[in-house]
């Protein structure tokens, strides 16, 4: 069973076009974020949800929009997509009172 | 604001030999911790060791381990017996023990076993 599953897995679109992409994860975790890594493989913090609430907005451009319907999900949603936004994001959750957090197998978007 | 910087943007060993890739950090923290990831071809982010930054022991996961030098602010991985899977981009990582506790990445390194 997939810990912590991303869909899709592969995204192409075009400039302008709003999507999302889903999280989800089956380990009971309370938080959960969303990461961007960019075509020179680093790896940044956007958004981070605990038990629902934001509590992480690393000024992400406001087309981006978390959505945590529950602490098993964290949906990823961008609007009026750019060039720019072309990267591979990364889902992932982590445990209360534990250090590590577990990784998705990222979702690569590319906007053309 | 902390950072974290591995100086190596590629490194190469040869099958079975022993390497190590670098990363130093800055923060004005005294109670976090420090990951080592791995980044295959596969895009999959695996765990690959963590340290507690108040233990003095070094942490070791089979044939991977690492050199914490907290004073200095080096977090160094060495791999033995490298191995063909052992492949992949290499991310150094820190996050402070309290709130989200998100993670700061490194900048990669990456590493090519030769057979």
């Amino acid at each position: 069973d997939t810990a912590v599953s991303q869909t899709p897995k592969y995204l192409v679109t075009q400039m302008g076009n709003d999507k999302s992409i889903k999280c989800e994860q089956n380990l009971g975790h309370d938080t959960m974020y969303w990461y961007k890594q960019d075509s020179k493989k680093f790896l940044k913090i956007m958004f981070s949800y605990n038990n629902k609430e934001l509590i992480i907005n690393e000024t992400v451009p406001n087309r981006f929009s978390p959505k945590s319907p529950d602490k098993a999900h964290l949906n990823l949603h961008i609007n009026s997509l750019e060039l720019g936004d072309s990267a591979v994001y990364f889902c992932a959750s982590r445990h209360r009172g534990r250090a590590e957090a577990f990784f998705g197998q990222g979702t690569r978007l590319t906007v053309v | 604001a902390q950072t974290v910087t591995q100086s190596q943007p590629e490194m190469s060993v040869q099958e079975a030999e022993t390497v190590t890739l670098s990363c130093t950090y800055d923060t004005s923290e005294s109670d976090y911790y420090l990951f080592w990831y791995k980044q295959p071809p596969s895009r999959q982010m695996i765990l690959v060791i963590r340290q507690e930054a108040y233990k003095q022991q070094n942490a070791t996961e089979n044939r991977f381990s690492v050199n914490f030098q907290k004073a200095a602010k080096s977090f160094s991985l060495k791999i033995s017996d490298s191995q063909l899977g052992d492949a992949a981009m290499y991310f150094c990582a820190y996050s402070i023990n309290q709130g989200a506790q998100k993670l700061v990445f490194g900048q990669g390194t990456r590493l090519t076993i030769n057979p």
